[in-house]
């Protein structure tokens, strides 16, 4: 069975930073692409940023190119969002998603921006 | 960047009828194009992927068609359990990925 779990979500001050994880079994992960999508409670889905199966694609959403990094460690099974420099705006629910077609994604993680 | 707009914005239907959902694309995204449905609380599940093909586990009811720039998710007979948010999304020149802003399908 597919499982995505996220974490490090939490409070945190504008200008800050945060580290969100998500531990992913059931698959091969090293196979797939993943991505990181955010929804505020009540909006729509936004992608923020996706990464390939060996870290050579990576892409970012314009609102946060220059601020998030993405990386994954496939010895780990593992898919992460490093965010620098956060802002109001980034307040949402995080969710890791696999593959190409965005097949199984996780719970999410919530991230509250605010002083 | 693909911009994709779906309409309706809300579609009110009753049990038993047939749903016809629409999603159009600011420039061609070849078949790359994918339906999710998501319900309050839950994540999204995927149910259609490359425009026509249904995802694990998804009931026959729910079907994709189009290309380029034009595609339609149809639910040939709506359940209960079909009312909920609707997105669309492109994967054509990823990155960046992009989603509709969604159709609301409740009960009328």
């Amino acid at each position: 069975e597919v499982q995505l779990v996220e974490s490090g979500g939490g409070l945190v001050q504008p200008g800050r930073s945060l580290r969100l994880s998500c531990a992913a079994s059931g698959f091969t992960f090293d196979d797939y692409a993943m991505h990181w999508v955010r929804q505020v409670p009540g909006k729509g889905l936004e992608w923020v940023s996706g990464i390939n199966w060996n870290s050579g694609t990576i892409g970012y959403a314009d609102a946060v190119k220059g601020r998030f990094t993405i990386s994954r460690d496939n010895a780990k099974n593992s898919l992460y969002l490093q965010m620098n420099g956060l802002r109001a705006e980034d307040t949402a629910l995080y969710y890791c998603a696999k593959g190409p077609s965005l097949d199984y994604w996780g719970q999410g993680t919530l991230v509250t921006v605010s002083s | 960047e693909i911009v994709l707009t779906q309409s309706p914005a809300t579609l009110s239907l009753s049990p038993g009828e047939r749903a016809t959902l629409s999603c159009r694309a600011s420039q061609s995204v070849s078949r790359y194009l994918a339906w999710y449905q998501q319900k309050l609380g839950q994540a999204p599940r995927l149910l259609i992927y490359d425009a026509s093909n249904r995802a694990t586990g998804i009931p026959a009811r729910f079907s994709g068609s189009g290309s380029g720039t034009d595609f339609t998710l149809t639910i040939s007979s709506l359940e209960p359990e079909d009312f909920a948010v609707y997105y669309c999304q492109q994967r054509s020149n990823w990155p960046p990925i992009t989603f509709g802003q969604g159709t609301r399908l409740e009960i009328k």
